[in-house]
């Protein structure tokens, strides 16, 4: 089965300060990886996307990397503010005969103090 | 939320009753989604439409029915709600030739 594991579950962190937050999927054949921010009582909104050959890409202060051959993606948040205290989900989409079927990793909470 | 809306926004209701959640788009975008996001899980699809009157199933599909009779539509309907359908609900949008899916702002749904 396609699996989307995050970590951590949840994390505090001080206004000004990096955090990263990883993802690791089983899925396969892989796709593309995708990033999305939720706030608290909001639909998520894509951060970034990426596909097999694509190493990082970047988004104002989220930078994202992804190793293909190791089924494994990080979101890094540089110098964080409380706007960034949100739900990041790490989503995943298989290549299956043309249909579009993403599969979501089950977020990491962060909290972002002043 | 890029020009999708849901309908209601919150809702509480009885076990046994029927329930129909409205999802309304205008930009006239061919794929649609229904999640649901309940703790400890992530987004969990329960049906998906990629046009008029063209529906298939998502993981957790059971106990829930879907109509698309308009493009701009796309309606979730509770035959007879049970408590394990407590959740909040999300429609999705996805353009044509893009990979990203757009997200309605959710309806909170609970079913006493």
């Amino acid at each position: 089965k396609n699996q989307v594991e995050q970590s951590p579950q949840s994390l505090i962190i001080l206004e000004g300060k990096n955090c990263t937050l990883q993802c690791n999927y089983t899925v396969s054949p892989f796709s593309n990886l995708r990033w999305y921010k939720q706030d608290t009582g909001r639909g998520p909104v894509s951060l970034t996307i990426m596909t097999f050959s694509e190493n990082t890409k970047s988004n104002g202060r989220y930078t994202a990397t992804l190793d293909a051959d190791t089924k494994q993606s990080s979101l890094h948040i540089t110098a964080s503010q409380l706007s960034d205290s949100a739900s990041y989900i790490c989503v995943v989409r298989f290549s299956s005969g043309g249909s579009y079927i993403p599969t979501f990793g089950r977020g990491t909470s962060l909290i972002v103090h002043p | 939320d890029a020009g999708i809306t849901q309908s209601p926004r919150h809702k509480v209701t009885e076990t046994g009753t029927p329930v129909t959640l409205r999802c309304h788009q205008t930009e006239n975008h061919r794929y649609m989604y229904w999640y649901r996001q309940d703790p400890g899980h992530g987004l969990r699809l329960i049906h998906y439409s990629y046009g008029v009157k063209d529906t298939d199933k998502g993981e957790v599909s059971d106990g829930y029915s879907v109509s698309r009779s308009k493009t701009e539509d796309f309606l979730l309907t509770l035959e007879s709600a049970t408590s394990s359908q407590t959740s909040v609900y999300f429609c999705a949008i996805r353009p044509d030739r893009e990979e990203t899916q757009y997200f309605g702002p959710g309806t909170r749904l609970l079913v006493l």
